[in-house]
């Protein structure tokens, strides 16, 4: 069974600095899809990256930027330079390759950037 | 490009009442699921239909919980009776293929707040 593990419940953090959200996760299958989701205070989750089990390079997107470690089972997001608008709730997810194609979360993690 | 809609935002019901959400999403996405998010977790999947057929209902409390999706596009999400456990916000997204398809993401509404008192 497919389980993801977000450990940190909620972070804080004063604007510019650089923060990373963890996450780990469990899987059977050796094909699986990763996802990361952002859910600001108006509700609706935003994708932010989607990264499949073949891939492990490192993803930079602006200020965020991703480490996938498939050794340690890690799906970790860092923000450099946080703002106040990345103030929400991040979800990490898990997509297996066998058997459905649904999305398992994490329990997520606050993240409060202060001014 | 629309995103998904979903109505109502927010619903007061009293327990054991009966209660039903609407969700059209996104055009032309072939796959829409439902989830429930309590306070505080991460969204729980209920339902994901292909077009108009399950695919997977395996975690539908189905002695309560309902859902259907008309012509393979709007979907319906019904509770009857509603127990105070089912507080939560449900959240209905849709993609236009499985997500483990190359370059397929699920997009979510906002969500339909529930009370039940």
């Amino acid at each position: 069974a497919q389980k993801v593990t977000q450990a940190q419940t909620e972070i804080s953090v004063v604007e510019k600095e650089d923060v990373t959200l963890d996450c780990v996760y469990e899987t059977r299958d050796t094909t699986y899809y990763l996802f990361w989701y952002k859910q600001p205070p108006s509700g609706e989750l935003v994708f932010l990256i989607r990264r499949n089990s073949f891939d492990e390079q490192n993803e930079i997107s602006g200020r965020y930027s991703w480490n996938f470690q498939k050794s340690t089972s890690s799906f970790n997001f860092t923000i450099t330079a946080s703002q106040v608008v990345d103030s929400a709730v991040y979800f990490c997810a898990l997509s297996e390759y066998s058997g459905y194609s649904t999305l398992t979360f994490g329990k997520g993690t606050m993240l409060l950037v202060s001014p | 490009e629309a995103g998904v809609a979903q109505s109502p935002r927010y619903k007061i019901i009293e327990k054991r009442q009966s209660v039903a959400f609407w969700c059209n999403p996104i055009s032309g996405h072939a796959t829409l699921y439902w989830y429930q998010q309590i306070l505080g977790q991460g969204p729980k999947l209920l339902i994901q239909f292909q077009n108009n057929g399950v695919v997977d209902d395996s975690q539908l409390p189905k002695d309560r919980f309902s859902a259907e999706r008309l012509k393979g596009v709007d979907s319906t999400l019904k509770i009857q009776p509603a127990k105070l456990e089912d507080s939560a916000v449900y959240l209905c997204a849709s993609s236009l293929d499985d997500v483990r398809v190359e370059n397929t993401e699920a997009f979510f509404g906002q969500g339909t707040r529930l009370t039940v008192v």
